[in-house]
């Protein structure tokens, strides 16, 4: 089975600090790994993807994500938090077909 | 090009009632999923589509619960009797193709309010 486990419901930075988003995943396959984005009253929107070509990825709006085996992690990052960054973030693993499963998710609080 | 889109954004219904959520996929998107978000629950799985057929209905909570697609295009997700538990935030999302590395775009959401 498969699953993720996002650490920290919420975190909160000042804007201009880096931003550190930990997911941790299980899967006794090599997985797809995503994040996704959530504002309020959005759908989810994709910030990057890992699909084995290359460890460490680079997403839409700076965000960037680092693929390591050896610590089953992908962690989100972002060298510099901005205000329009505040929303909910969701790791999410898939082995093969179908389904998409999702962390608990992490509430990103950015102070000016 | 357009993306998901879901209706209707908002529906409140009573007790008992039954209630049908849309989902329009992107075009050409062979993939459907549909997922249920809840406070207590988080992001839930609830069945997926390829092409007119569901191979994975494993999420849907019970036989209240039903959806189907047609034209490898819309699906409707059907909820009978419905119940408050059931009140939530339903997504749906479409892929290219199932599976792999093909990322899942997501509609912005039906929220079902049960009183």
């Amino acid at each position: 089975a498969q699953s993720v486990t996002q650490l920290g419901s919420h975190v909160s930075v000042s804007e201009g600090a880096l931003v550190l988003l930990r997911c941790n995943y299980s899967s006794s396959v090599p997985p797809y790994l995503f994040w996704y984005v959530q504002y309020p009253n959005q759908g989810l929107q994709l910030l990057l993807k890992y699909t084995s070509a290359a460890t460490l990825v680079k997403g839409i709006n700076g965000f960037e994500a680092e693929f390591k085996k050896s610590e089953t992690s992908f962690h989100l990052t972002k060298p510099s938090a901005h205000m329009s960054d505040a929303a909910e973030y969701f790791c999410a693993v898939r082995t093969g077909f179908q389904k998409l499963v999702f962390g608990t998710g992490t509430r990103l609080l950015v102070s000016p | 090009g357009a993306g998901v889109s879901q209706s209707p954004s908002n529906k409140v219904t009573e007790k008992g009632k039954d209630v049908e959520l849309r989902c329009d996929p992107i075009s050409g998107h062979t993939a459907l999923y549909w997922y249920r978000q809840s406070l207590g629950q988080g992001l839930e799985f609830l069945i997926y589509f390829q092409g007119n057929s569901a191979p994975d209905k494993s999420g849907l909570p019970s036989d209240r619960f039903s959806a189907e697609r047609t034209g490898g295009s819309v699906s409707t997700l059907t909820i009978q009797r419905t119940q408050q538990e059931d009140s939530a935030v339903y997504l749906c999302a479409s892929s290219k193709l199932a599976g792999g590395p093909y990322e899942q775009y997501f509609g912005p959401g039906t929220r079902l309010t049960v009183t």
